[in-house]
């Protein structure tokens, strides 16, 4: 079975445009979560989507949106970049709704974006 | 909100040392995972602790959740260098509350 996919690998973007980063969870997942990870840093948690529906947001800015579609897989899109949103975006799928107990989460490689 | 520390940020031990990390939060733990990230690599899921006072091993990872479900750590016995990476704990109340730690780089000199 194939694991989560993300596209593009690599993004080179100038401050002020827009940016779609795309996921493809894992075959029967329902469940994707994005995050952003500054180099160096730990993952910041952005969004969790379930059954096409947002379940958990974290603390960014409206600039970014997200969406998941009936197939599951799932866009994240960033308005006005800025120099500061350079980091590696990544997406994680997982069975289902993370409840009290979380459920497994698996990573994808993560989209590389560049904000010059 | 909530802040979850790991350290040491980084260790450095010769090959067939041991090594521990330690993840410490200002707030109560729910559920922690720990992950492995290798360097340009993504997060891998390693373990999920959930009750107070757990204790989990996998092969040389021995894997525990503090009493007052405030820490957790990591100890790998005997490190090889495949085990170089950095190591994240990850706390998890539910789908509104996610947090990773500052992370655990570790390089292996063999």
């Amino acid at each position: 079975d194939a694991g989560v996919t993300q596209s593009p690998t690599h993004l080179i973007k100038t401050r002020g445009q827009h940016v779609t980063l795309r996921c493809s969870p894992i075959s029967g997942h329902k469940s994707v979560s994005w995050y952003q990870q500054v180099l160096g840093q730990g993952p910041q948690f952005i969004f969790q989507y379930y059954e096409k529906e947002e379940r958990g947001r974290g603390n960014f800015p409206d600039r970014f949106s997200a969406r998941q579609f009936p197939n599951y897989s799932s866009e994240l899109n960033v308005n006005a970049l800025l120099l500061g949103d350079s980091a590696l975006y990544l997406c994680a799928s997982s069975p289902g709704l993370a409840g009290r107990i979380r459920d497994t989460q698996y990573f994808g490689p993560g989209t590389r974006l560049t904000v010059l | 909100g909530q802040q979850v520390m790991q350290i040491p940020q980084y260790q450095h031990v010769q090959e067939g040392e041991d090594f521990t990390t330690y993840c410490n939060s200002s707030t109560t733990l729910s559920n922690i995972q720990w992950y492995k990230q290798r360097p340009g690599g993504h997060p891998v899921f390693l373990i999920q602790l959930v009750k107070s006072g757990e204790v989990k091993k996998q092969k040389r990872l021995t894997f525990q959740f503090g009493e007052a479900k405030k820490n957790s750590s990591l100890h790998i016995t005997a490190t090889q260098t495949t085990d170089v990476g950095t190591y994240f704990c990850e706390d998890s109340g539910g789908y509104q509350k996610v947090t990773f730690g500052t992370g655990t780089k570790l390089q292996v000199i063999p």
